[in-house]
């Protein structure tokens, strides 16, 4: 238990549909993070929250969608996604940007399959 | 562009010691992580080291050397409970985690 919960832990979409991943932390952070997890490659950092507000977006397609309402909550809004797509997505949350020390904890993923 | 490196697979024996090496070519340095994942589950944090030396957290050590861009993961009297992902990454000048693909550990009895 890391203190980062994602549902669905599984999910598998058409793509024509529309869903939407989300993410709780109970750990009292300000930071909160999407990255996406592919097979064999590093994780990609998606979008950055902190204090509710999006501090990055690494060129993310706009058919993910991210709101974050407040600090415990982050979601990831999909819809006509790609088979390319498929992925784990990782949330994460930490104390705040930037401090040498921060640690990030992650959540266990959101596996996610486009048919 | 910023890259770390490590290996993609390494394979050892229970009760045996094993270092997973990560090199890093970045935009600045302020700070390097380890992490552990088991399949199917969240990375975990392992360790944490800004200065260089060895930091020994039980049977598991890091090693960094900022001149070398280099770190290391050392386990000591692996278990089987050890096969993991083990996934290192570097902060950089702007506070961003530049990670490596990981590196997959096989732990044989």
């Amino acid at each position: 238990e890391t203190g980062v919960t994602q549902t669905p832990r599984h999910l598998v979409m058409g793509m024509t549909n529309k869903k939407s991943l989300k993410c709780e932390q109970h750990l009292g952070h300000n930071a909160m993070y999407w990255y996406k997890q592919s097979a064999k490659k590093p994780l990609e950092l998606m979008f950055v929250y902190n204090f509710k507000e999006q501090t990055e977006n690494n060129s993310v397609p706009s058919r993910f969608s991210p709101e974050c309402p407040n600090s415990s909550h982050l979601f990831l809004h999909l819809h006509t996604l790609q088979p390319e797509d498929s992925a784990l997505y990782l949330c994460a949350s930490s104390q705040d940007l930037g401090d040498n020390g921060n640690t990030i904890y992650f959540g266990e993923g959101s596996w996610l399959t486009v048919v | 562009g910023q890259n770390i490196d490590q290996p993609t697979e390494m394979t050892a024996t229970e009760g045996a010691i094993v270092q997973i090496n990560c090199t890093y070519q970045t935009s600045g340095f302020n700070g390097l992580f380890w992490y552990q994942q088991h399949a199917g589950e969240a990375p975990t944090f392992l360790s944490y080291n800004v200065l260089d030396g060895l930091e020994e957290k039980g049977r598991f050590s890091s090693f960094l050397s900022r001149s070398k861009g280099y770190s290391y993961l050392l386990l000591k009297e692996l278990q089987m409970k050890d096969s993991a992902s083990y996934l290192c990454a570097v902060r950089d000048s702007n506070y961003q985690l530049i990670w490596g693909a990981g590196t997959k550990l096989i732990i044989k009895p």
